[in-house]
């Protein structure tokens, strides 16, 4: 069946490291969301990109959609201990916009 | 705005029994969606009602039903509890909901969930 795999499954970098997480899916994508949940919370919407090629930016989080629509990356600058949390990718169903799978997510520790 | 809200916070079952779970959209969300979060399968769709119907079910058994009501109020119902239920579950509100305007963005708002414990 389809899949959207991430990749790191963990990340441990020093403050004020970069950060990239990858989500790749097995068929293309209609849109690509992406969500953060802090240790203990609840995931929280970040973004969401429909065009093939997109790249947005959020401050120092900048997100990619690949030509294919069957990839993406989440890029942080600089981390700060404030992005502790894990990250995840979300997609539809292929031909089921109504439907969505989320990636395993990425785990970012942040040491001081 | 009020947010999301979920109740109850925190539940222990035993296998066998069933229960209720409650979500309250966002003011003016018509929508809301159901995920479990696990640790080893992570964050999978349940369900989503829209308008009192429920437009999408996820690949999970019968035991797992939900309902909305007009004030679009939710509730998720598990019936004949294993300990495989055990989980994070979490609501989500919208606006327009999941694919209402087919490549068009939406933000869908999670509660705090619910985590169910089952012995």
């Amino acid at each position: 069946g389809q899949q959207v795999m991430q990749i790191p499954q963990y990340q441990h970098v020093q403050e004020g490291e970069d950060f990239t997480t990858y989500c790749n899916s097995s068929t293309t994508l209609s849109n690509i969301q992406w969500y953060k949940q802090r240790p203990g919370g609840h995931p929280v919407f970040l973004i969401q990109l429909v065009k093939s090629g997109e790249v947005k930016k959020q401050k120092r989080l900048t997100f990619q959609f690949g030509e294919a629509k069957k990839n993406s990356s989440l890029h942080i600058t600089a981390t700060q201990t404030t992005d502790v949390g894990t990250y995840f990718c979300a997609g539809p169903l292929l031909n089921r916009d109504d439907k969505i799978i989320f990636g395993k997510g990425t785990r970012l520790h942040i040491l001081p | 705005k009020a947010g999301v809200t979920q109740t109850p916070r925190y539940l222990i079952k035993t296998r066998g029994q069933q229960v209720t779970l409650s979500c309250s959209p966002i003011s003016g969300h018509r929508s809301v969606s159901w995920y479990q979060q696990t640790p080893g399968q992570g964050l999978q769709f349940l369900f989503e009602y829209f308008s009192e119907t429920q437009r999408n079910k996820g690949n999970f058994p019968g035991r797992f039903s939900g309902r909305q009501f007009s004030n679009s109020r939710s509730e998720m119902n598990v019936s004949t509890l294993e300990l495989g239920d055990s989980a994070l579950y979490l609501c989500a509100s919208s606006l327009t909901g999941l694919g209402r305007v087919i490549g068009h963005p939406y933000e869908q708002y999670f509660g705090p969930g619910t985590r169910l414990t089952v012995t």
